[in-house]
């Protein structure tokens, strides 16, 4: 069984700035993937980024990147000059298993603040 | 980018009934499409895997003879919550994979709620 652990319910950083939304994981699969989706308060899931396990380099996407950490199990998102519209939930999610089940953490509520 | 639809994107409708949501992607084909639910302020959970042509794979704790899914064509997945009840009301999320890629990509969500 995979599990993805979301340890910060809520985070609160000033507009322009950095913010790092961290995501720790468990698979015993060696081959598996790593996304991040963003949920505003509308309710849809956006695709934000996605990092491969055998990928070599960290994924990155815009303002958005993947601090990969394998040996840590660890899969960071990095928001860089942080918007008032990132304000949202943000959840980090595992696929395994032939790319066939996705396993979702308990989100991560940001809010930005001008 | 990819589009998935869903609709209705909302709907009430009275204890008993049967309620059909449809997921489409709009602009790629996928085998594979997931569907999803969410309790407000909650994480989503896996409900099912649906892949074209063939019988759905359910999580475990799910009704499979109460949330009937049908994956007929590469872009058209449903979900029918049969004889709802209030503890149905729920956000229900569908994903498609685009063929032969790794990415979901989400609809927008069916708010239902069962009165």
């Amino acid at each position: 069984a995979q599990k993805i652990t979301q340890t910060q319910p809520g985070m609160f950083v000033q507009e322009k700035e950095a913010v790092t939304l961290d995501c720790t994981y468990d698979t015993s699969d060696p081959s598996y993937g790593l996304f991040w989706y963003k949920q505003p308060s509308s309710g849809e899931m956006i695709f934000l980024i996605y990092q491969g396990s055998y990928d070599q380099q960290n994924a990155t996407e815009g303002r958005y990147s993947l601090n990969f950490q394998k040996a840590r199990k660890s899969a960071n998102l990095v928001i860089s000059a942080s918007q008032l519209g990132d304000s949202a939930m943000y959840f980090c999610a595992i696929i395994t298993g032939g790319y066939q089940k996705v396993t979702f953490g308990t989100g991560t509520k940001l809010q930005v603040i001008p | 980018g990819a589009v998935v639809s869903q609709h209705p994107s909302w709907v009430i409708c009275k204890s008993g009934t049967s309620v059909k949501i449809e997921c489409r992607s709009l602009d790629f084909q996928a085998t594979t499409m997931f569907w999803y639910r969410q309790f407000p302020k909650q994480s989503l959970m896996l409900m099912a895997t649906s892949n074209e042509g063939s019988k759905a794979t359910y999580e475990q704790g799910v009704e499979k003879d109460k949330f009937l899914i049908n994956h007929a064509s590469l872009t058209l997945s449903t979900l029918t919550v049969t004889s709802a009840h209030p503890e149905d009301s729920s956000f229900y999320i569908c994903s498609a994979r685009e063929t032969g890629t790794d990415t979901q990509y989400f609809g927008p969500g069916t708010r239902l709620t069962v009165l």
